[in-house]
């Protein structure tokens, strides 16, 4: 069974620019929750997605946008990247209790 | 929300002694809390957790106890081990579904 899965691995963006990461939950999870964590710190609660619905979300800009699939995929969408929009983006999907962590997608913006 | 700074405080623990790792929370209202793990490149892994109905629980080789009168969390690794080395983060929330909001992480150092 795949644990959660998150893709690219590693991304390098130019300010101003528009990316998007994307998560395949673990198999059974219906829900999937986005973090930023910059270098030393711990992960931020960005939002959370269920059935294909943003539930609750952290205290990011609307630069930051989400989507679920019906599948429970996920994708991340940041616009007009900002420098210290750079950080490791963790995607986690969980059914009701344990949040599962995915590798990450290294952002970097120059 | 909390501050975290940029430098991770560091514990380090000779192999085979036992690792105590503490953690301030901030919500009274939180009634759910976990540790994770996370070792470099990698995102954090579930390693114990515990409901405010309880102030003890223990697992393989981890076990952690909480206080909510000082709001105060601890992990306990017993007979550390190399691959124990990774940065130890506590988290809360008050609704299993919702935002986990983590705390500091400690930076756990094996001494060979």
């Amino acid at each position: 069974d795949a644990g959660v899965t998150q893709s690219p691995t590693h991304l390098i963006k130019t300010r101003g620019q528009q990316v998007t990461l994307r998560c395949s939950p673990k198999s059974g999870h219906d829900t999937v929750s986005w973090y930023q964590q910059a270098l030393g710190q711990g992960p931020q609660f960005i939002f959370q997605y269920y059935e294909e619905e943003e539930r609750q979300r952290g205290n990011f800009p609307d630069r930051f946008s989400g989507h679920q699939f019906p599948n429970y995929s996920s994708e991340l969408n940041v616009n007009a990247l900002l420098l210290g929009d750079s950080a490791l983006y963790l995607c986690a999907s969980s059914y009701s209790t344990e949040q599962y962590f995915g590798p990450g997608t290294r952002l970097t913006v120059t | 929300g909390e501050s975290v700074g940029l430098h991770l405080p560091t514990l380090s623990v000779q192999e085979g002694d036992n690792s105590i790792i503490n953690c301030a929370y901030s919500n009274s209202a939180s009634d759910y809390f976990i540790w994770y793990k996370q070792e470099s490149g990698k995102g954090p892994q579930f390693i114990i957790d515990i409901r405010s109905n309880m102030d003890k629980r223990q697992g393989q080789r981890v076990t952690v106890l909480l206080n909510k009168t000082v709001k105060h969390l601890s992990l306990q690794i017993a007979a550390t081990q190399p691959g124990d080395s990774a940065v130890y983060f506590c988290a809360e929330n008050t609704n299993r579904d919702d935002k986990i909001i983590f705390g500091k992480g400690t930076r756990l150092h094996i001494l060979p």
